[in-house]
């Protein structure tokens, strides 16, 4: 079965520290995403990359960095964590057949700047 | 610029009864349309998803989806609900002409399932 494991589970950050979301998929997909999390907003594509060393900016990129240095592994860096970056961060695979791709995603990370 | 509407941020329905769950898209063609379900504490599963041919799909766990091009709308519907159904419920949208799948989320559905 596909999976995405993410670390950590839950973090608390300082506003101006830098924060290191980590995600790892074991499923042989090309592509990585990832995606916030907040109340009214539903969920929102920060990052994602199709191929290791490469990375694309989505729809709120601002504020954060993303890296991709294998097929396995996607980080999203927060350099200078704040507090609107208070959020649930998914992380999610999928497959190369354009559209149709299901995305299989990890179980989330609780990311809360003070 | 697509997107997806979600009006009902909460619904409430007593076990057995069926659920509706509406959702609308804005897109300049026949998109590719999901369903995804968020339990507590969990990422998100896909439910079903449509890309072409029959307006009704068949999802996971008795759960299906009518894609309606005239109305722009992607409904799930169940037919008898159960107390473990009880989650969000995210209707994305996804562009056919690009690589990869960038979905556009709504701001997705609780479902509370009563006893």
């Amino acid at each position: 079965e596909a999976a995405v494991t993410q670390s950590p589970r839950s973090k608390v950050a300082v506003t101006g520290g830098k924060v290191t979301l980590s995600c790892h998929q074991t499923n042989n997909h090309d592509y990585m995403y990832w995606y916030r999390q907040d109340t009214g907003h539903g969920l929102r594509l920060i990052h994602y990359s199709y191929v290791a060393d490469s990375t694309e900016k989505g729809d709120i990129p601002d504020g954060y960095k993303a890296s991709r240095p294998s097929q396995e592994n996607f980080s999203l860096i927060l350099e200078l964590a704040s507090l609107s970056q208070t959020a649930v961060y998914f992380c999610a695979s999928s497959g190369d057949r354009g559209g149709q791709n299901t995305l299989y995603f990890g179980a989330g990370t609780r990311l809360s700047v003070l | 610029a697509q997107s997806v509407t979600q009006p009902d941020a909460r619904v409430t329905v007593s076990e057995g009864a069926s659920l509706q769950l509406r959702c609308k898209y804005s897109y300049s063609a026949t998109p590719y349309l999901f369903w995804y379900v968020q339990y507590p504490r969990q990422g998100l599963q896909l439910l079903l998803k449509y890309y072409s041919g029959d307006p009704v799909v068949q999802g996971v766990n008795s759960f299906e989806a009518e894609f309606s091009k005239s109305n722009s709308s992607f409904h799930l519907q169940k037919a008898s609900v159960h107390w473990s159904d009880s989650a969000v419920y995210f209707c994305a949208l996804s562009p056919t002409n690009s690589a990869g799948n960038k979905l556009t989320f709504g701001i997705g559905t609780r479902v509370l399932v009563r006893p």
